[in-house]
């Protein structure tokens, strides 16, 4: 069965202290990985797409990486501001849809 | 922004009653997919429209369906509420469901239902 995994459910840092999220996946077929980040109430905002074990991407503080089991989310130095959940999702090749599977997000808060 | 909009953003019904909801889809896309996200969770495929066609669906019942209309806006339509079924409806649209390309969310509507 197709199956995202997100660890850990929820991480308390200090302004500056970096870390990692942690996506692991299971599923037939990645066509590509997502991640988004989402704020209280409103939609998911779109981060990076990864499509092959080996690639990097990154955009400010944020740096994703990708394997064939599972993706990391590395946080450089954050900051308040990037306090929210931040969402996994993976596509699988085949079928009508280009579907996404979202694993529960970790809820990330970054204190001053 | 993504260009992507949805209406209502708050929605208060009884079980049973029936209700629908709307979505713009950004420019130059013509696929558009909804989600259901419970508190807490993590959003959960309902179906998907392309070119006014659904072609693909989650694991919900027959009385969540939608449309699709030629400028490629889209609707959800859920009849019979339940109680469970209160959470954050979102719309992403993408330029093909054949394609890697990113789906873009909108703000979602938040649904109550008492």
């Amino acid at each position: 069965e197709d199956q995202v995994t997100q660890s850990p459910e929820a991480l308390r840092l200090q302004e500056g202290e970096s870390s990692s999220l942690n996506c692991s996946y299971t599923v037939s077929g990645l066509r590509g990985l997502f991640w988004y980040r989402q704020d209280p109430g409103k939609g998911p905002e779109f981060l990076f797409t990864l499509y092959s074990a080996g690639e990097e991407k990154e955009k400010e503080r944020l740096k994703a990486t990708l394997t064939k089991k599972e993706s990391f989310l590395h946080i450089t130095a954050p900051k308040p501001e990037d306090s929210a959940t931040y969402l996994c999702a993976v596509q699988k090749h085949g079928g009508a849809t280009n579907k996404l599977i979202f694993g529960t997000g970790t809820l990330l808060a970054v204190q001053p | 922004e993504t260009g992507v909009t949805q209406s209502p953003t708050h929605l208060i019904k009884t079980r049973g009653q029936q209700v629908t909801l709307r979505c713009s889809s950004q420019s130059g896309h013509n696929t558009v997919s909804w989600y259901q996200q419970a508190l807490g969770q993590g959003p959960q495929f309902i179906f998907q429209y392309y070119r006014e066609e659904e072609n693909g669906r989650g694991n919900f019942p027959p009385r969540f369906s939608g449309l699709q209309f030629p400028n490629y806006s889209s609707e959800l339509n859920v009849n019979a509420l339940e109680l469970d079924d209160s959470a954050l409806y979102l719309c992403a649209s993408s330029p093909d469901p054949g394609s890697r390309e990113t789906q873009y969310f909108g703000p979602g509507t938040r649904l109550l239902v008492l």
